[in-house]
């Protein structure tokens, strides 16, 4: 069955440095998306992306994040200088279409900023 | 404003007695709504999905759910519940206008006791 997947499964780094988490979405998949979810919090929408740009993000999705499909099967996500405040479990799914569907969500990465 | 509640955070049951997990939605469209799980260290599943077709919806591991509109609600049900039910459940809603983004409630913890 196709998944999607995601690595690292754990990634700890210092303050300020710079992180690039990273997703094979499904193939045929057209619309992909990454979430986090805060230790005990609510699993929190960051962005959409389709057709090679972003089609909606969140307040959360500032300055500090991007997000980029270099090459047609990888979907990453970085996040320029990291705070405390964004260690969580950071979810990436992809959907064949963008309504009416479910979305496939990968294992997850934990990022741990320390 | 679109949202998605789960009245309970903590829901505890017997192996073998029924399970039900409570799901209110709010938005001014037709939305989608699907109900996800997630093991402790895995990643999101999919159980069931209600994307304007039948209103009783049945998934996998005999679960179902019914779609509610007169009560906005899509509450998760299971006649008979299993040690290895227990997990986190997530109810979910998308619109099938302007945004395609995945709004999550806050999530139920269902313990299963022997």
């Amino acid at each position: 069955e196709p998944e999607v997947t995601q690595t690292p499964s754990h990634q700890v780094t210092q303050m300020g440095q710079e992180v690039i988490l990273r997703c094979v979405p499904i193939s045929n998949h057209l619309y992909f998306y990454w979430y986090r979810q805060i230790l005990g919090q609510k699993v929190e929408f960051l962005v959409s992306f389709y057709n090679n740009e972003i089609s909606e993000k969140s307040e959360i999705f500032d300055d500090q994040f991007s997000v980029e499909r270099p090459d047609g099967s990888n979907f990453t996500l970085k996040i320029r200088s990291t705070k405390l405040e964004d260690s969580a479990m950071y979810f990436c799914a992809s959907r064949v279409r963008s309504t009416n569907t479910e979305a496939f969500f990968g294992q997850g990465t934990r990022l741990t900023v320390v | 404003a679109q949202s998605v509640t789960q009245l309970d955070s903590h829901v505890s049951v017997s192996e073998g007695t029924p399970v039900l997990l409570r799901c209110n939605y709010s938005s001014s469209y037709s939305p989608s709504l699907f109900w996800y799980v997630q093991h402790p260290n895995k990643g999101l599943q999919l159980l069931l999905k209600y994307t304007s077709a039948a209103t009783l919806v049945k998934g996998i591991n005999g679960f179902e759910a019914e779609f509610k509109k007169s009560e906005t609600s899509f509450h998760l049900t299971k006649p008979s519940a299993h040690m290895s039910d227990a997990a986190e459940y997530f109810c979910v809603v998308t619109l099938s206008y302007n945004t395609d983004k995945l709004i999550f409630g806050t999530g139920t913890r269902l313990q299963v006791f022997p």
